[in-house]
């Protein structure tokens, strides 16, 4: 069980549609990231939220979104899409005010761009 | 901004053969260190951190990994590797409360 609650697990879309993600992070964690890991790559930083704002943000567009939620969830919105957003997208959960802890990372969803 | 080097994007080896997995980072200031495992169909799971101490840490699993400032490195190792351990090594760095940044990672088979 990895604590963080990804839905849903595999969602196929067509280019130019919009998708929308969701997370539920680990007990106690407060802060939510969004991770990218395309195919024989490592995770790429999306961006961060912690009290329902952005707080960080990696080199994705404008197309990629996001939104948390009192209770800490979070959801991801990607707009437009293309066959280049077909990845896993990984979410992961922290508490704030452990400096060094580190992510808990949830299975992740499969998204397939077609 | 912050990189993180895996050099070995494959590796095979043999029940009860020694690990390293080699890590460099760039990165000037203080830096937190971590190897994450991802077995096959499963999550992303820590298997060690440094934050500050003793450079040479111990992770689950019979992990370690040590801390060599000078090298900016942050090598894994396990003594004797089981068919288990089949699964991508990450290694990541962050700062503070920062994203975690990844290597490109490596992928390990362990032959029985």
């Amino acid at each position: 069980d990895a604590g963080v609650t990804q839905s849903p697990t595999h969602l196929i879309k067509t280019r130019g549609q919009q998708v929308t993600l969701r997370c539920s992070p680990k007990s106690g964690h407060d802060t939510v990231s969004w991770y990218q890991q395309a195919l024989g790559q490592g995770p790429q930083f999306i961006f961060q939220y912690y009290e329902e704002e952005e707080r960080q943000r990696g080199n994705f567009p404008d197309r990629f979104s996001g939104h948390q939620f009192p209770n800490y969830s979070s959801e991801l919105n990607v707009n437009a899409l293309l066959l280049g957003d077909s990845a896993l997208y990984l979410c992961a959960s922290s508490p704030e005010v452990v400096q060094g802890y580190g992510y808990t990372f949830g299975s992740g969803t499969r998204l397939t761009v077609v | 901004a912050q990189s993180v080097s895996q050099h070995n994007h494959h590796v095979i080896l043999s029940e009860a053969a020694s690990l390293e997995l080699g890590c460099n980072y760039s990165y000037g200031g203080t830096v937190n260190l971590f190897w994450y495992v991802q077995y096959p169909g499963q999550h992303l799971q820590l298997l060690l951190k440094y934050f500050s101490g003793d450079p040479l840490v111990k992770g689950i699993k019979g992990f370690e990994a040590e801390f060599i400032k000078s090298k900016f490195s942050f090598n894994l190792r396990k003594p004797s590797v089981q068919w288990s351990d089949t699964a991508e090594y990450f290694c990541a760095v962050n700062t503070g409360f920062q994203k975690l940044v990844f290597g490109t990672g490596t992928r390990l088979l362990v032959s029985p």
